[in-house]
């Protein structure tokens, strides 16, 4: 069947830097693509999402961006903190109750 | 407003028993959710309850089942417990609709012996 998937496992960045974590899904009937933050011992936190009729969406130090053209899906972290260090997934919703997920990037900042 | 709540968090069985875990949706949440999330696999849809009934279902054996009260609290139980169902398993909840974003619970880590 059709995933979503995570371009790299890991991603390792300097403090204070940008981070860019992308996603490529293939299932061209989503409808709803989120970003999710998952820290040691704890389940995933609700970052930002995105519908499939927007290109861009802003939130507090993240930016989705979504590239129907080519299934890409990508997650920008401004001015990164050592509180953004964990796995960031990429779900896609398309409308049938249940979410699917991508493998996950683990993040880690540099101090 | 209080967030999703599983209990236990930890549970530690023997293959061949059986588990039943708990989650309390956010409030006013109807819609709950399970996911199964291990290092091989990652995470993955078990099944989805509104109204106390199943409306999606995962690519799960038939020990693997759900349900969900008029307060909609959800449990899940597994039988005949097997090595392999060791894993976090995560409940989700949401307002209603399949476009509603849903809210993870901590989990309840479960180990199989």
């Amino acid at each position: 069947g059709e995933s979503v998937g995570l371009h790299l496992p890991t991603l390792s960045v300097q403090e204070g830097d940008n981070s860019i974590i992308n996603c490529a899904y293939s299932n061209s009937a989503s409808d709803y693509f989120i970003w999710y933050k998952q820290e040691s011992g704890k389940g995933p936190q609700f970052i930002i999402d995105i519908r499939s009729n927007m290109d861009k969406r802003q939130g507090q130090r993240v930016t989705v961006l979504l590239n129907k053209t080519v299934k890409h899906l990508s997650l920008q972290i401004a001015a990164t903190q050592p509180g953004d260090s964990a796995v960031y997934f990429c779900a896609e919703n398309m409308n049938d109750y249940k979410l699917s997920f991508g493998a996950g990037t683990t993040v880690t900042v540099r101090a | 407003k209080a967030g999703v709540t599983q209990t236990p968090r930890y549970l530690i069985k023997t293959r061949g028993q059986q588990v039943t875990l708990s989650c309390s949706p956010i409030s006013g949440h109807r819609s709950v959710s399970w996911y199964q999330q291990t290092p091989g696999q990652g995470l993955q849809f078990l099944f989805e309850y509104f109204s106390e009934t199943q409306r999606n279902k995962g690519n799960f054996p038939g020990r693997f089942s759900g349900r969900q009260f008029s307060n909609s609290r959800s449990e899940m139980n597994v039988s005949t417990l097997e090595l392999g169902d060791s894993a976090l398993y995560l409940c989700a909840s949401s307002r209603a609709t399949a476009e509603d974003t849903q809210y993870f619970g901590p989990g309840t880590r479960l180990t199989v012996l």
